[in-house]
């Protein structure tokens, strides 16, 4: 069965960098089947698409913080990694890692399959 | 940026049917995904690409799309499928994934 688990600090202080790691179980980061990535809700909104990363490093990052997000994979440590910069408290959220299915169909498809339980991030000074 | 519409709530007695519905000016291109997400617990997918269901979901899931309108349907609702559903797609450009605002679903 795959388990995905995050952790990281669940505080962050406002301008520095948000740091969440996602260790997975029961699958390798390092194949080629899936896509792994981050989707995050802020208390009182939807959920949100961070981004993807694919086991080569290929990475796809939503346009709206394109500049501030860094995904990245440890294939040794089976896990993968979240890095927002300059945060605010715009980014106080419930962080969820997953590992997303990746379709080629009338366009490129890729969707959350597995979810970690997520993890609670304030910025906050 | 786009933006996918959902009713904010929907209520259903015990073995009714709950309609969800979801629309989207993409939908007419794009295949629109469903999660459940229990309080508490993290998000289920329960249909994807439009109408398919995976294995473990109960037969009582369905789901289709007519235009603009992705709706999700659950024949004889049960008080397990209390819940938020969120519906997930993608813009015509294939690069702006979103997920609609929610729907809240009581059954009792």
């Amino acid at each position: 069965q795959v388990r995905l688990q995050e952790s990281g600090p669940g505080l962050v202080k406002p301008s520095e960098t948000l740091s969440l790691t996602c260790s997975v179980s029961g699958d390798s980061v390092g194949s080629n089947s899936y896509y792994w990535g981050w989707v995050r809700q802020p208390p009182g909104k939807t959920l949100e698409w961070i981004g993807t990363i694919y086991y080569n490093g290929n990475t796809n990052y939503n346009p709206s913080l394109n500049t501030r997000v860094t995904i990245s994979l440890d294939s040794s440590k089976n896990e993968f990694s979240l890095k927002v910069r300059s945060v605010s408290a715009a980014d106080t959220a419930l962080y969820y890692c997953a590992r997303f299915d990746f379709r080629r169909l009338n366009g490129d498809y890729y969707f959350m399959d597995v979810w970690g339980k997520g993890t609670t991030v304030a910025v906050s000074s | 940026s786009y933006e996918l519409t959902q009713t904010p709530s929907v209520s259903v007695s015990p073995g009714q049917t709950a309609r969800i519905t979801c629309s989207g000016d993409a939908l007419t291109k794009r295949y629109v995904y469903w999660y459940q997400r229990k309080s508490g617990q993290a998000p289920v997918l329960v249909m994807y690409e439009d109408n398919k269901r995976p294995s473990e979901i109960p037969e009582r899931f369905s789901a289709s799309t007519s235009g603009t309108l992705a709706t999700l349907t659950i024949r004889g609702a049960q008080e397990e499928d209390e819940a938020e559903y969120y519906c997930y797609s993608v813009d015509t450009s294939g690069y702006f994934w979103v997920f609609g605002g929610g729907t809240a679903l009581t059954v009792l």
